[in-house]
């Protein structure tokens, strides 16, 4: 069975660190990948996602990630912080062929000002 | 304007209610999920619909019940209350059944089971 993987359960960063969050996924096949993020208050949204194509993908607010297929990983980032990022992210894996997500257990963020 | 609306938000009930927890997205979207996050946080996939059919039905107890009367709406029926069923289910909807289908989520609705 798929499983996925968060290494940080908690992240506290300043404001203008760098970020980097983990994500690890166990399914050997082909595979579509995304983050998603809950700001406080707000619903669970996309933040960026990859299926195909160049392994560096650009979501909004300048978050990126990066797929390395030989690591099974999938880790965001982004090169300066903000308090307004303080939020949950979760990391999502599909498997080709279907529309079922498998999610870590999320990555709570909180940016000090 | 919400795209993806529960109610109720929080639901607070007696070990062997039954109780339901209605869902409705304004997006037009042909797919509809119920999620449930765990005390660990985890979201797992309990049932997806599309166009009121139901295409995945993960290994979810019986006592629950998914109901598509439109394919803007997807209730989730719960028999029996157990401790165990306490948690924060997720309705969602994408446009379709790819893989590559962007989900919108709900806001969440937290069961307690006392």
């Amino acid at each position: 069975a798929q499983s996925v993987s968060q290494h940080n359960h908690h992240v506290i960063l300043s404001e203008a660190a760098s970020l980097e969050l983990g994500c690890n996924y166990s399914y050997g096949g082909t595979v579509n990948l995304f983050w998603y993020v809950q700001y406080p208050g707000q619903h669970l949204q996309l933040l960026l996602k990859y299926f195909s194509g160049d392994p560096l993908v650009k979501g909004i607010k300048g978050f990126e990630a990066e797929f390395i297929k030989s690591k099974f990983s999938f880790n965001l980032r982004k090169p300066s912080v903000q308090w307004s990022d303080t939020a949950e992210y979760f990391c999502a894996v599909n498997a080709h062929g279907g529309n079922k997500l498998v999610f870590g257990a999320g990555t709570i963020l909180r940016v000090k000002s | 304007d919400t795209a993806v609306s529960q109610t109720p938000k929080y639901l607070v009930t007696q070990m062997g209610n039954d109780k339901s927890i209605k869902c409705e997205q304004n997006l037009g979207h042909d797919t509809m999920y119920w999620y449930k996050q765990d005390s660990k946080k985890f979201l797992k996939i309990m049932f997806s619909y599309n166009n009121k059919e139901l295409i995945i039905n993960e290994t979810v107890p019986n006592r629950f019940s998914p109901k598509s009367p439109d394919k803007a709406h997807l209730n989730l029926h719960i028999n029996s209350l157990e401790l165990g069923d306490s948690a924060v289910y997720f309705c969602a909807s994408s446009d379709g059944l790819a893989g590559t289908d962007t989900q919108y989520f709900g806001p969440g609705t937290r069961l307690t089971v006392l």
